[in-house]
């Protein structure tokens, strides 16, 4: 099984910060990971699908890098509404996700 | 637009069975994999099974394989999960989720529906 390492667990910061998260897999993934933003009570939402590329409509200060085993997300400017569970997701074994990260706002 | 809702969810005994269900709409259903994926109280997300869309191919993760069945009626845009011999660490939200291949991101989800699992 490929185990996703995933960190923070959370982190607070201010509006208009930069914040990374990292996920870690266990073994080489090649570029098969997509990242998720998942607030309370809603459906969780598709943010970055193959590593790096960004959903249709989703806005660009998020972003996402990496491959093989090290993988980062970034919102390169935090706004109030990005306040959510963010999860990695590995897709080249079965699927895997990471255990999240909770951002807030400072 | 694409729309999944989920039901069937409630409160049930340990041991008990309970039958998901994950209604689709706005898209073409039977082109689409889907997956369940759910959620414990305070905890992440967890994979639990997914199912292509001819339904030639479906695998779960090893914490529920043997007691979960996922099916699909593709006649009634119909997402499934079988869920016997309950126990208490099944007790979560319950998400379905649309995948235009196997390998494939997980793009659009349901709302969930909660599971409890107490006697």
């Amino acid at each position: 099984d490929i185990q996703m390492t995933q960190s923070p667990s959370s982190l607070s910061a201010s509006v208009g910060d930069r914040v990374s998260i990292t996920c870690q897999a266990s073994q080489d993934i090649a570029n098969h990971l997509n990242w998720y933003q998942h607030k309370p009570g809603k459906a969780p939402e598709l943010l970055i699908y193959d590593a790096s590329n960004l959903k249709t409509g989703v806005p660009s200060r998020f972003s996402g890098g990496g491959s093989g085993t090290y993988f980062t997300f970034i919102i390169s400017s935090l706004q109030p509404e990005d306040v959510a569970t963010y999860y990695c997701q590995q897709f080249r074994d079965l699927y895997t996700f990471g255990r999240g990260t909770k951002v807030e706002i400072k | 637009q694409v729309q999944l809702v989920e039901s069937g969810g409630g409160v049930v005994q340990p041991g008990r069975s309970l039958r998901l269900s994950c209604a689709a709409s706005g898209f073409i259903f039977s082109g689409y994999g889907m997956h369940w994926v759910r959620q414990a109280p305070g905890k992440g997300l967890e994979w639990v099974a997914v199912m292509s869309f001819d339904e030639k191919n479906k695998f779960y993760a090893d914490s529920v394989k043997g007691r979960f069945t996922i099916s699909r009626d593709n006649s009634k845009n119909t997402l499934y999960l079988q869920i016997d011999s309950l126990r208490p660490e099944d007790t979560a939200v319950y998400y379905c989720a649309r995948v235009a291949c196997l390998l494939c991101p997980l793009d659009y989800w349901g709302q969930g529906t909660l599971v409890t699992v107490s006697p």
